[in-house]
């Protein structure tokens, strides 16, 4: 059974630092793993999706790899600002294209 | 406005009342699913559609139905909701290869 977990579980950094979020998988059998963000209380905003056939997603100051022999993925972001302060999930789909499995999150607090 | 719409986004029940969560999105997509959250849980997916009349169970299915009759909407039913479906809820659909949408959830309480 696909279980994924996120290292660390949360995270406070000043404002301007670069910082890499983990994620890990148990069954490298996957379609794709999609990075998102939870603000409290609200609904999930998608950052990155990176198929199986992929190693690297690039969206402006965020950028996801994906080593899916060794079950890995991290979200690098760079230069961080207080605005990025969220709960950052990543979530694996499996090669049916059916289950989702989320991680745990990375709580993210950037100090000004 | 590409998006998934539930709705309400907020219901206070008691133990037994029947209830529907409707879920509705606008991007043609033919897979959706519903997720419930808990502190220290996290994500669990309940049921997922991969297409129209094609439904089936997820990870904490027990308590819950749902019908997929028509491509955009996907409700989620609770025949005899009890304190432990106290949850928020979250709707998502996606296409194939692409990203999942998530819409702004249902906060459920069941006294």
């Amino acid at each position: 059974k696909q279980e994924v977990t996120q290292i660390p579980a949360a995270l406070s950094v000043p404002e301007g630092e670069n910082l890499v979020l983990n994620c890990s998988f148990t069954d490298s059998a996957i379609y794709n793993l999609q990075w998102f963000r939870q603000d409290p209380g609200k609904g999930l905003t998608s950052l990155l999706l990176i198929q199986s056939s992929q190693r690297e997603q690039t969206s402006g100051r965020l950028n996801a790899s994906l080593d899916k022999s060794s079950g890995r993925s991290t979200l690098y972001i760079a230069a961080s600002q207080p605005g990025d302060s969220a709960t950052y999930l990543c979530a694996v789909r499996d090669t049916s294209y059916d289950k989702v499995i989320f991680g745990p999150g990375t709580s993210l607090s950037v100090i000004p | 406005e590409a998006q998934v719409t539930q709705n309400p986004r907020y219901l206070i029940t008691v133990t037994g009342k029947k209830l529907t969560v409707t879920c509705s999105q606008n991007m043609n997509h033919e897979y959706m699913s519903w997720y419930r959250q808990d502190p220290g849980l996290g994500l669990r997916q309940i049921y997922y559609s991969m297409n129209v009349e094609v439904t089936d169970k997820g990870d904490v299915p027990e308590g819950y139905k749902v019908s997929r009759k028509e491509k955009r909407n996907f409700p989620l039913i609770l025949e005899s909701p009890s304190p432990n479906q106290t949850s928020l809820y979250f709707c998502a659909s996606s296409q194939v290869n692409s990203p999942l949408h998530f819409g702004n959830g249902t906060r459920l309480t069941v006294t």
